[in-house]
């Protein structure tokens, strides 16, 4: 099945560092949305966009819906140790009432 | 609280021995699904329900078997398990808003 191209794959920062990842598609999207999953535990919604080139932040986290429909982004700012996980993109398509195609994902380490 | 509860958490089985896992929402929400989470792959769809009675594939539906005759319930059925199935099994519904809520997981080894 298709998937988003989610870049990157894994990041290794100091903390306090700011961190940005991306998603890509081939096709127009009408809703993004960004999850992270703690080890162990099943993904959740962080940030939620619905309305091309909409700018959203949750706390010390910003993530735009791409003025093409095809792309969105996160930010995290002055990260802190408990960032570290796994960070997912999902996009959900123009046809679509409910499927999600997802990114592969981008994991978080922070140097200590 | 509104929540997905997947049953059980962890699960150490044979090849060949059916096994059921459990997937219950609180949200009435219509659509669920559930996926597999192997390292590097991301969450791959095994099978989805929009609705009570409606179930369809996802990317990776051999070997699983779903069924959804209440709108709250959606247990995941390996009727003979094999060593390829070792995974991490995700749970999830979704409200109209395409927001989908995941269970905390179920991590089966298969021997």
């Amino acid at each position: 099945g298709q998937q988003l191209n989610q870049s990157p794959q894994s990041m290794f920062i100091q903390e306090g560092e700011d961190v940005s990842m991306n998603c890509t598609s081939s096709s127009i999207f009408n809703t993004w949305l960004w999850y992270k999953q703690d080890p162990g535990e099943g993904p959740v919604l962080l940030i939620a966009l619905y309305k091309a080139g909409e700018l959203t932040s949750n706390g010390r986290l910003t993530a735009q819906f791409g003025i093409t429909r095809k792309d969105s982004f996160l930010n995290i700012s002055a990260s802190i140790p408990s960032d570290v996980g796994i960070y997912f993109c999902a996009g959900r398509g123009m046809d679509s009432n409910y499927q999600l195609i997802w990114g592969a994902g981008t994991k978080l380490i922070i140097k200590p | 609280e509104a929540q997905v509860t997947q049953n059980p958490r962890y699960l150490i089985t044979v090849t060949g021995k059916k096994l059921t896992v459990t997937c219950s929402q609180n949200m009435n929400h219509e659509y669920m699904s559930w996926y597999r989470q192997d390292p590097g792959l991301g969450l791959r769809q095994i099978y989805y329900s929009m609705n009570v009675e409606v179930t369809d594939k996802g990317d990776v539906p051999e070997g699983y078997k779903v069924s959804r005759k209440e709108k709250r319930n959606f247990p995941l059925i390996l009727e003979s398990p094999s060593p390829n199935q070792t995974s991490l099994y995700f749970c999830a519904s979704s409200s109209i808003l395409g927001i989908q809520y995941f269970g905390a997981g179920t991590r089966l080894s298969v021997l």
